[in-house]
């Protein structure tokens, strides 16, 4: 019963190395999510995709891309990190997009850019 | 602009009390409301949710109340037990079935 998986749990980058962020779920959901947590904020939707082979920008997908591998597997990656993208990032998975169906969320991962 | 808000950074209750938890929002699109909890070092867990067609649901301890004139909605937990201590955030959607989380609310409830 693993349900969303994120690796890794912490990273320190300097600026301007490039990472991918990995997470994967079990439950076979169709829909996937990428959001980033920064102190006094929410949790802010990066990027999501509804089914495999599909991906659409959220509220703030600038200096990410995503990759949906397949059902299971859905990839964040930072090209050029920047300090600015410090933050916890979350993995969430969901059966289809929609609303009324809650997300599950994997434990996250630490990001700190020097 | 903060569309769902928690004021209230963080909350005290005693055990066995209730616990009042409160979210507003400026979108009246929002059709869809939701309620998280976040544990330390530990993803957002789904805890309730509320469709705008209602103004209230109810699982076990825990009741959500919708006030759509007032753009309100809060989120009851009777009673209080020391493991809901945690980070509870709201969530809103509409049709774009974004969900739009609100900066959270610590709960901490003490003996």
């Amino acid at each position: 019963n693993a349900g969303v998986t994120q690796t890794p749990k912490f990273q320190v980058l300097k600026t301007g190395q490039s990472m991918t962020l990995q997470c994967a779920q079990d439950m076979n959901h169709n829909s996937m999510y990428w959001y980033r947590q920064d102190p006094g904020m929410g949790l802010r939707l990066i990027y999501y995709s509804a089914s495999e082979g599909t991906t659409d920008k959220g509220e703030v997908p600038n200096g990410y891309n995503v990759s949906r591998l397949n059902k299971r597997e859905f990839s964040l990656r930072l090209e050029s990190a920047a300090p600015s993208q410090t933050s916890v990032y979350f993995c969430a998975s969901s059966v289809i997009t929609g609303r009324s169906q809650p997300q599950h969320f994997g434990d996250g991962t630490r990001l700190s850019i020097l | 602009d903060q569309q769902v808000k928690q004021n209230s950074p963080s909350l005290s209750v005693q055990e066995g009390r209730i616990s009042i938890l409160n979210c507003d929002y400026t979108n009246s699109m929002f059709d869809y409301f939701l309620w998280y909890k976040k544990y330390p070092a530990e993803g957002p867990t789904f805890l309730i949710s509320i469709s705008s067609i209602k103004d209230k649901n109810e699982d076990g301890r825990f009741t959500v109340f919708l006030n759509k004139s007032a753009k309100h909605l809060s989120l009851h937990i009777v009673p209080s037990q020391p493991g809901d201590s945690a980070v509870y955030f709201c969530a809103a959607a509409y049709n774009t079935d974004k969900l739009i989380f609100g900066t959270g609310t610590r709960l901490q409830v003490f003996p």
